[in-house]
């Protein structure tokens, strides 16, 4: 069966970088792209955008260009983001999810990245 | 960017009622509309996909319906373990985007 599985919460000041992985089984890691979302505590989803995992081109949303990099280990089936310059509104849990039957059928348990001086 | 209400925010109600929960398209999205149920401190999970096609491993009270802007989920029989929040997702084109999700509570 398809998993995701993420790295552990992550504690950071403003300025520090952080990067977050996301180990996928299951499925041949090429066969479907990666998508991260962002999630507030108590609020909703905002997708952040997306890799290729055949050609490892990423694709961002506006309000994550620049300080976001997505990228693969395509031989240990491993997707990463890395965020930079850190500020108190990255503050936010970070799945990975993938695709199957359609995009974003199966998701990571997410990873809580808390950013606080 | 395609804007996605849902509506209502806040549901209450009883074991064994049918609950429906709508998302609204700001331009049409086809049937490029999924739903997901999220549990406090868990991921979200595929009920739904493409408007109507239920995922595999998902209880048949669970159904979706519609097509270009408007879409509904419904609970046929509302069970004490769909206590959740539901959201909708359309990926129809970029940025994806969601529905700011329905907080499903029993009466």
């Amino acid at each position: 069966q398809i998993q995701l599985v993420q790295s552990g919460p992550e504690l950071k000041k403003p300025g520090e970088s952080v990067k977050i992985s996301c180990k996928a089984s299951g499925y041949t890691f090429t066969d479907y792209a990666m998508h991260w979302v962002k999630q507030v505590p108590g609020k909703g989803l905002k997708w952040m955008g997306w890799i290729n995992t055949y050609t490892g081109k990423p694709t961002y949303a506006d309000d994550f260009k620049g300080r976001f990099v997505f990228s693969l280990e395509a031989s240990a089936s491993t997707a990463n983001l890395q965020i930079s310059n850190l500020k108190n509104e990255d503050t936010a849990n970070v799945f990975c999810a993938t695709g199957g039957m359609s995009p974003f059928a199966y998701w990571g348990q997410g990873t809580l990245v808390t950013v606080s001086s | 960017d395609i804007q996605m209400t849902q509506s209502p925010s806040f549901l209450s109600a009883s074991v064994g009622d049918r609950v429906t929960i709508n998302c609204k398209a700001s331009q049409n999205i086809n049937r490029y509309l999924n739903w997901y149920q999220q549990k406090l401190g868990e991921a979200p999970k595929l009920l739904i996909y493409n408007a109507n096609s239920l995922q595999t491993g998902i209880p048949s009270r669970f159904s979706g319906s519609g097509s270009g802007t408007d879409f509904t989920l419904t609970i046929s029989s509302l069970q004490p373990e769909d206590v959740a929040t539901y959201f909708c997702l359309q990926h129809n084109s970029w940025p994806y985007t969601f529905g700011a999700g329905t907080k499903l509570e029993l009466k």
